[in-house]
C-alpha cells in the first residue's frame, strides 16, 4: 500500500466508448502525475499537476483528458482511443514536483485494453 | 542513446546468488532513484540516493556522480525478489531507464 488508489485495475474498452481512470493520494503531496507504460519500452510521462494546476503536457493526443479537480485527486478520461492505447497506466504522486528529488508514489496501475 | 541506460535487461539467477544491477546516465542529476515493479503492475520506491551507498535489509544501492554509475545489488536473492528493477534520475524532470527484469528461480 503506497498511499495512491487507482481505479479501475482493468479496464477493456471499445474505441467509440468513453470511460475515465481515476487516481486518489491522501499523503499530502502536491504534485500528480499520469503514466503510460507499454510493454517493453521506459515508462511515458503524459500530464503533470502542480497545485491542482497542469504544468506539464507530453505532447499527448487530446482523446486523453486530464482532470484534477483538487490536490488529492486526478482523473484521465478516455474518448475515441486507439488499440495502440492498450497499456497500463500509472498515477503517481510526490511532495513537490518531480526533478526536485522528491520519493515518488506510484499506484497500483490501471491495465486499459482498447478493442 | 538513452539518457539512462541500465544493464542487464534480463538476469536469471538461482536463489541465494548475489544480484548487480547497474544504471548509467549521461545527464546532471540532483538524484538517482530505484525503484521496484511487481507483475501486478504496481511501483515501489526502494533508495533515493544522491552520494554514496544506502543499505535496506538485503538490498544496497551505490552511486558514483563522477562516473556517472549507480548499482543495486541484492544479497542471498530469492524467488520473492522476482521483479523488474528500475533506474530513474531527476534534473529538471524524472528520466526513466527501460528496467531490468530479474527472476530468481528457487
Amino acid at each position: 500500500e503506497t498511499g495512491v488508489t487507482q481505479t479501475p485495475r482493468h479496464l477493456v474498452m471499445g474505441m467509440t466508448n468513453k470511460k475515465s481512470l481515476k487516481c486518489e493520494q491522501h499523503l499530502g503531496h502536491n504534485a500528480m502525475y499520469w503514466y503510460k507504460q507499454s510493454a517493453k519500452k521506459p515508462l511515458e510521462l503524459m500530464f503533470v499537476y502542480n497545485f491542482k494546476e497542469q504544468t506539464e503536457n507530453n505532447s499527448v493526443p487530446s482523446r486523453f483528458s486530464p482532470e484534477c479537480p483538487n490536490s488529492s485527486h486526478l482523473f484521465l478520461h478516455l474518448h475515441t482511443l486507439q488499440p495502440e492505447d492498450s497499456a497500463l497506466y500509472l498515477c503517481a504522486s510526490s511532495q513537490a514536483v518531480q526533478g526536485s528529488g522528491n520519493t515518488i508514489y506510484f499506484g497500483e496501475g490501471s491495465w486499459l485494453t482498447v478493442v | 542513446k538513452n539518457e539512462v541506460e541500465q544493464s542487464p535487461q534480463n538476469l536469471t539467477a538461482q536463489e541465494g546468488e548475489f544480484i548487480t544491477i547497474n544504471c548509467s546516465y549521461s545527464v546532471g542529476i540532483s538524484a538517482l532513484h530505484w525503484l521496484q515493479q511487481h507483475p501486478g503492475g504496481g511501483i515501489v520506491s526502494l533508495f533515493m540516493l544522491s552520494s554514496g551507498k544506502k543499505k535496506h535489509g538485503r538490498l544496497i544501492a551505490t552511486i558514483n556522480i563522477q562516473e556517472k554509475h549507480s548499482s543495486l545489488h541484492i544479497t542471498a536473492s530469492h524467488p520473492r525478489d522476482s521483479a523488474v528493477y528500475i533506474c530513474a534520475v531527476s534534473n529538471y524532470q524524472l528520466i526513466w531507464g527501460a528496467g531490468t527484469k530479474l527472476i530468481i528461480k528457487p
